[in-house]
Parts: C-alpha cells; structure tokens; sequence
C-alpha cells in the first residue's frame, strides 16, 4: 500500500507569497493527483502528472519520480487559493488512489 | 460541458436505516469512483466501476455496495446504517481508467 506525506499540514501566508505545499510517496506509481478542496466539500483536480513539470495558469507542479515526491506551487497567491490542497497516489495496482491528510492553506490579504 | 452532479446535497438518516446516492458522470466519461470523506480521516477510496462493471472497491464492510447503470451513472447504497457513515460523499468521473479526475460536490450524510 502507497503512503502518502504532505507538509506542511497547515500554512498560513500574504498575499503575493510564494507558496510550496510538498508531497512524498512510497512506492512507486504512474501518476500523481493534485486535488484542491474548498469549504464545504467540493474538489477540483488541478494536475495529474507522471513527469516533469506542469502549469496552470498561476499553479505549477513538479515530480521526481525517482525521489518519490512532488511538489505544487503557487505564484503570486491570492485569498481565493485559500483551500485545502491534496495529494493524491494510486493504491499500489488497485486504481483507487491513496490520500494525504491535506495542506490547509489561508492567503491573508 | 455539464460536471459531475450528485444528489442529494445533504442526507440525514437514522441508525439502521439504508441511504442511497447517485451520482452522474461528465457525458462521456465511463469511470465512476465513489470517495468517503469522514471528519479526521481525509479521503478513503470506496469504489469503482468502469463500463458497469465493479473494478476494485476500498476497505470498506460489504454493506457499502453500488452500482453502475448503461449510462454510467452511478449509486452507492449504505445498508444498516452507523453513525460512524457520517461523512462526505463524493464522486468522480474520468473518461477512462488512469485519466484525469472531475469530482461532484459532494453528498453530506448525518446520521443521527
């Protein structure tokens, strides 16, 4: 079964901050989610990547497969990215996918 | 392009009784996976089924038990309900296994 470590758990900052929420894993998978969850339950999928580097838009995500860890960024935040950001792995062959416990982040104006 | 919809928004139900939530998929999309989201516990992976059929479901007891219909919509019925069943519900849809995830908002189950 694929474990999954986020930190920090808990971050809070200024707008216009650069923020790094990290992510590892441990066992090796095919790809990676990046999960955003706002108050009241709804969740949008923000990446999902197997390599290398994506972007949207003010969000960028990063693996290393080798090291078993991604990284999700968020430039020039703003209050509205205040959420829960979550990492997300396959279940060791099952499809189902394997949860952090979640990044709570609060962007202060 | 409608998301994913699930209904009811909110359920609350007594111990014992049985709960039924559906869920309809992004037109197109033939995966539908159920996630339980309980107070302090993060997302548990519940199930999956992908053309109708049941693919893999989590460690749940079997009275969590689902289905998908020739539309791929889908529902997950709780049997003999506990008050630790209260959560949130949530379903995604991908256009096929291993693709990107859309998630509902969520169905919110009290039970009381």
């Amino acid at each position: 079964k694929n474990e999954v470590e986020q930190s920090p758990q808990n971050l809070t900052a200024q707008e216009g901050e650069f923020i790094t929420i990290n992510c590892s894993y441990s066992v090796g998978i095919s790809a990676l989610h990046w999960l955003q969850q706002h108050p009241g339950g709804g969740i949008v999928s923000l990446f999902m990547l197997s390599s290398g580097k994506k972007k949207h838009g003010r969000l960028i995500a990063t693996i290393n497969i080798q090291e078993k860890h991604s990284s999700l960024h968020i430039t020039a935040s703003h209050p509205r990215d205040s959420a829960v950001y979550i990492c997300a792995v396959p279940s060791g062959g099952a499809d189902g996918l394997t949860f952090g416990k979640g990044t709570h982040l609060i962007i202060q104006p | 392009e409608a998301g994913v919809t699930q209904s009811p928004t909110h359920l609350i139900k007594t111990r014992g009784q049985q709960a039924t939530l559906r869920c309809s998929p992004i037109s197109g999309h033939t995966s539908v996976y159920w996630y339980q989201q309980a107070l302090g516990l993060g997302l548990q992976f519940l199930l999956w089924y992908d053309e109708g059929e049941e693919r893999n479901r989590g460690n749940f007891p079997p009275r969590f038990s689902g289905r998908q219909f020739p539309n791929y919509s889908s529902e997950l019925n709780v049997n003999a309900l506990e008050l630790e069943d209260s959560a949130l519900y949530l379903c995604a849809s991908s256009i096929r296994p291993l693709s990107p995830l859309h998630f509902g908002n969520g169905t919110r189950l009290t039970v009381t």
